[in-house]
């Protein structure tokens, strides 16, 4: 069965420093990673997904399978990035459907 | 355009009663997704519907719950009766098909407090 860990419950940083979100996962097959984002009152909302490999709101997100990791980046932290930010897998899950599988979450605080 | 709704937004139930959520998704998505998010994890998927059949139930209690999409529109997920380990929000996401190429959208969610 495929899993997602997110080793951190709460990140500090400060405002300008350099964000890193941790997520490791387990799964057989090809794995297809995404971050989703939740902001205060808002709902939850896909951030990015690797096969786009592709930058949203100065985030970047590397598959690397060797190491079963998809750690999220950002070279300074803003404000408006204070948000809780899921790892999740998409896997095969038979009779042509898909599951996504998410970690338990991340929440950043990012200190003015 | 609009986006997936849901009601009621809180429910508040004693344990052993029976209650049900409304899903909305956007127009035109033929897959529907029911989650459950305990407090301090993330989201669990339930059920996928694909129009109004069923896709995936293998993580949905059946002995309690159970959820239906009649018409491949509108979904209710229903769980009877409720007990205390089922307080948690529920969501609801639809995606213009079941593959892997298709984004989730999600409903603001159902917060559910069994007592």
């Amino acid at each position: 069965a495929q899993r997602v860990t997110q080793p951190e419950k709460l990140l500090s940083v400060f405002k300008g420093a350099p964000v890193e979100l941790k997520c490791n996962y387990s799964y057989s097959g090809s794995p297809e990673l995404f971050w989703y984002v939740q902001y205060s009152r808002q709902r939850l909302q896909l951030l990015l997904r690797h096969i786009s490999r592709e930058s949203i709101k100065g985030f970047t997100a590397d598959l690397n399978k060797g190491e079963t990791s998809f750690h999220l980046k950002k070279p300074f932290a803003q404000e408006e990035d204070s948000a809780m930010y899921y790892c999740a897998l998409l896997a095969y899950s038979g009779a042509g459907s898909y599951q996504l599988t998410f970690g338990k979450g991340t929440k950043l605080s990012v200190i003015p | 355009e609009a986006g997936v709704a849901q009601s009621p937004r809180y429910k508040i139930i004693e344990k052993r009663q029976s209650v049900a959520f409304w899903c909305n998704p956007i127009s035109g998505h033929a897959t529907l997704y029911w989650y459950q998010q305990i407090l301090g994890q993330g989201p669990k998927l339930l059920i996928q519907f694909q129009n109004n059949g069923v896709v995936d139930d293998s993580q949905l209690p059946k002995d309690r719950f159970s959820a239906e999409r009649l018409k491949g529109v509108d979904s209710t997920l229903k769980i009877q009766p409720a007990k205390l380990e089922d307080s948690a929000v529920y969501l609801c996401a639809s995606s213009l098909a079941g593959g892997s190429s298709y984004e989730q959208y999600f409903g603001p969610g159902t917060r559910l407090t069994v007592t």
